[in-house]
């Protein structure tokens, strides 16, 4: 079975401030991707990043960058310049096949509250 | 504009009743999914169908049933046998199942016993 754990159920940061978001993973595949969803106020699901875990170059994506560390099962988000809209609750979630089987696992979420 | 809708938005049920969500996409994808969340809990996938007339359990199907006649509809019944009923409902998608595709979800229903 394949895990998603996010040790850090809420954070705070300063508007305009860095703040990263910690996700570990476990999995017997080789074969996986990572993802981040942020889910606003509003409840909608929102794709904010994605990792194929074959590639070794961190994704970015504007203000939003993973550090991924295969060995370690590591996956966290960092979000630059922090903005108000950027308050919400943050999923880590892992996505692997193997032996005709798929399974798509996501963590409880982080709450993250921008702070003016 | 490409997406997936999910009605109703909110949805009370009285104890023994029945209820029907809907989801709808038009972003021809072929497999759609059904997601519970709880706080604290995450997201659960109730249901999923990779295919028209076909459909499968995901980890919590008890008290639910689900129906894939039309490749853009995936609609999720809530049955008197769904002990803990209220929740936020998610519906999603995406171009098949596999690893790497991204899901994309609907704005959510939130169902209510009372």
């Amino acid at each position: 079975a394949q895990t998603v754990t996010q040790s850090q159920p809420e954070m705070s940061v300063q508007e305009a401030e860095t703040v990263t978001l910690s996700c570990t993973y476990d999995t017997s595949e080789n074969n996986y991707y990572l993802f981040w969803y942020k889910q606003p106020p509003s409840r909608q699901m929102i794709l904010v990043i994605r990792q194929e875990a074959y590639k070794q170059q961190n994704a970015t994506e504007n203000r939003f960058s993973v550090n991924f560390q295969k060995a370690a099962k590591s996956f966290s988000l960092k979000i630059s310049d922090s903005q108000l809209g950027d308050t919400a609750m943050y999923f880590c979630a892992l996505s692997a096949s193997g032996a005709g089987s798929y399974q798509l696992t996501f963590g409880k979420g982080t709450k993250l509250s921008v702070i003016p | 504009d490409g997406g997936i809708t999910q009605s109703p938005k909110y949805l009370f049920r009285k104890e023994g009743q029945n209820v029907t969500l809907s989801c709808e996409q038009n972003l021809n994808h072929d497999a759609m999914y059904w997601y519970r969340q709880d706080p604290g809990q995450g997201l659960r996938l109730i249901y999923y169908s990779q295919i028209v007339n076909d459909f499968q359990k995901g980890d919590i199907a008890e008290g639910y049933s689900v129906s894939r006649e039309k490749k853009e509809s995936f609609p999720l019944t809530v049955t008197s046998a769904q002990k803990n009923p209220t929740a936020f409902y998610l519906c999603a998608s995406s171009p098949d199942r596999g690893s790497g595709n991204t899901i994309y979800f609907g704005e959510g229903s939130w169902l209510t016993v009372v």
